[in-house]
């Protein structure tokens, strides 16, 4: 399983764009990654997933460059209500999403 | 209004105590899963079912037990063997075990 390394923690401001990085040095062929947010006291909700160069939906964009060791979830005009952890997983979800690992993410927190 | 529904929110063992958490699903999702968190850390995987009468060990099976009987129900027991049984529990569903993982609002237990 290719292993992630997140920051543990960022802190950014309303109306900012935060872009969190995940580093993944032996990501395989048939791995994608995958982002989801969680707010305390909740279950994490799915925000993107790609598999190269970048992938956007209405909440956030996903860069991948092209050796995809490392990927960058951007978050445009932060609000309050962003503030989360974001998990990034890295996995062949091809053979199923019980093999991802859930690490310990990157604790963002927007302040006024 | 289709989702995750876990019951209850907060739970109190006691010592010895065997306790059932609840989780119900009306997305008509074959793959069901149950995560533990500890407070700061990640997601761990317990148990993971991808049809009806089917299931799997995760990562930290111990102490655990679950049943899939119905498609859209997997309560999971907390039994007397697992010795520290302090956490937030997460059920989440798919559509198929290659697909994005939906969470419930979770369940916290705690030992009295």
């Amino acid at each position: 399983l290719a292993k992630t390394t997140q920051p543990i923690s960022m802190d950014s401001y309303e109306g900012q764009e935060v872009n969190i990085t995940c580093s993944h040095n032996n990501i395989a062929t048939n791995d994608y990654i995958t982002w989801y947010q969680q707010f305390p006291s909740q279950g994490p909700r799915f925000i993107i997933q790609g598999y190269k160069t970048k992938v956007t939906n209405e909440v956030a964009s996903l860069f991948i460059p092209a050796d995809r060791k490392s990927s960058t979830l951007s978050l445009p005009r932060v609000s309050l209500s962003d503030t989360a952890v974001y998990y990034c997983l890295v996995g062949d979800t091809n053979t199923g999403f019980q093999k991802l690992v859930f690490g310990t993410g990157t604790r963002l927190l927007v302040s006024p | 209004d289709g989702g995750i529904t876990q019951s209850p929110k907060y739970l109190f063992r006691k010592e010895g105590q065997n306790v059932t958490l609840s989780c119900e699903q009306n997305l008509n999702h074959d793959a069901m899963y149950w995560y533990r968190q500890d407070p700061g850390q990640g997601l761990r995987l317990i148990y993971y079912s991808q049809i009806v009468n089917d299931f799997q060990k995760g990562d930290i099976a111990e102490g655990y037990s679950v049943s899939r009987e119905k498609k859209e129900s997997f309560p999971l027991t907390v039994t007397s063997a697992q010795k520290n049984p302090t956490a937030f529990y997460l059920c989440a569903s798919s559509r198929g075990m290659n697909e994005k993982l939906f969470f419930g609002s979770g369940t916290q237990l705690s030992v009295l």
